[in-house]
């Protein structure tokens, strides 16, 4: 079975200190990787997303992700946060199967302190 | 970037009721719509995806009669709670994409509609 598992419920971090939320994700077919945003009582907003090429990927805001295939990672990072960086953060991964759905996980609470 | 709208922001409904949630892509025709149901510190839980002119497909586990979809054109997909408890209460995201047949097209996510049913 598909599934996304972000290994941290919470995290917390310094302002202008580095974050790594991370995220793994099993398949037994190849996937398309996502990083999602959501600010409290709004909707997802994309960070970046890794298609295929390089395996370093850079967004918005700052942020970046590493595929890792042999790891089935999508860690994302940003080396300063700032305070308005705190909300919720979705990865997620679109099966490269008929409907091509999305499946998120659960999600990460970055929440920078000053 | 493209714009999902989402109508209305904020409903309250009594136990019994039916409530409708449009999904309009603003900027753009959206092929596919998404619905999502998110529960609060929970993520987003597909429940159907809609193609234009085409019957939703939902997820196991959601119940059809109660979660009517309709994607009657390419920029409003609405989705309406029939006789909505106080169970269904909860967060509902749409997402629009362009192209059927892209999977890694980019989703546009709409601001979400939370529904109270008392």
């Amino acid at each position: 079975a598909q599934s996304v598992t972000q290994l941290d419920s919470q995290v917390p971090v310094f302002e202008e200190a580095p974050v790594e939320l991370r995220c793994n994700y099993s398949s037994s077919v190849s996937v398309y990787l996502f990083w999602y945003v959501q600010y409290p009582n709004q909707g997802l907003q994309l960070l970046l997303k890794y298609l295929s090429g390089s395996t370093l990927v850079k967004g918005i805001n700052g942020f970046e992700a590493e595929f890792n295939k042999s790891q089935t990672s999508f860690h994302l990072r940003k080396p300063s946060v700032h305070i308005s960086d705190t909300a919720e953060y979705f990865c997620a991964v679109i099966l490269n199967t008929g409907g091509f759905k999305t499946i998120f996980g659960a999600g990460t609470r970055l929440f920078v302190k000053a | 970037g493209a714009v999902v709208s989402q109508h209305p922001s904020r409903v309250i409904c009594k136990s019994g009721t039916s409530v409708k949630i449009e999904c309009r892509s603003l900027d753009f025709q959206a092929t596919t719509m998404f619905w999502y149901r998110q529960f609060p510190k929970k993520s987003l839980m597909l429940m159907a995806t809609s193609n234009e002119g085409s019957k939703a497909t939902y997820e196991q586990g959601v119940e059809k009669d109660k979660f009517l979809i309709n994607h009657a054109s390419l920029t409003l997909s609405t989705l309406t709670v029939t006789s909505a408890h106080p169970e269904d209460s909860s967060f509902y995201i749409c997402s629009a994409r362009e192209s059927a047949g892209v999977p890694a097209d980019t989703q546009y996510f709409g601001p979400g509609t939370r529904l109270t049913v008392l």
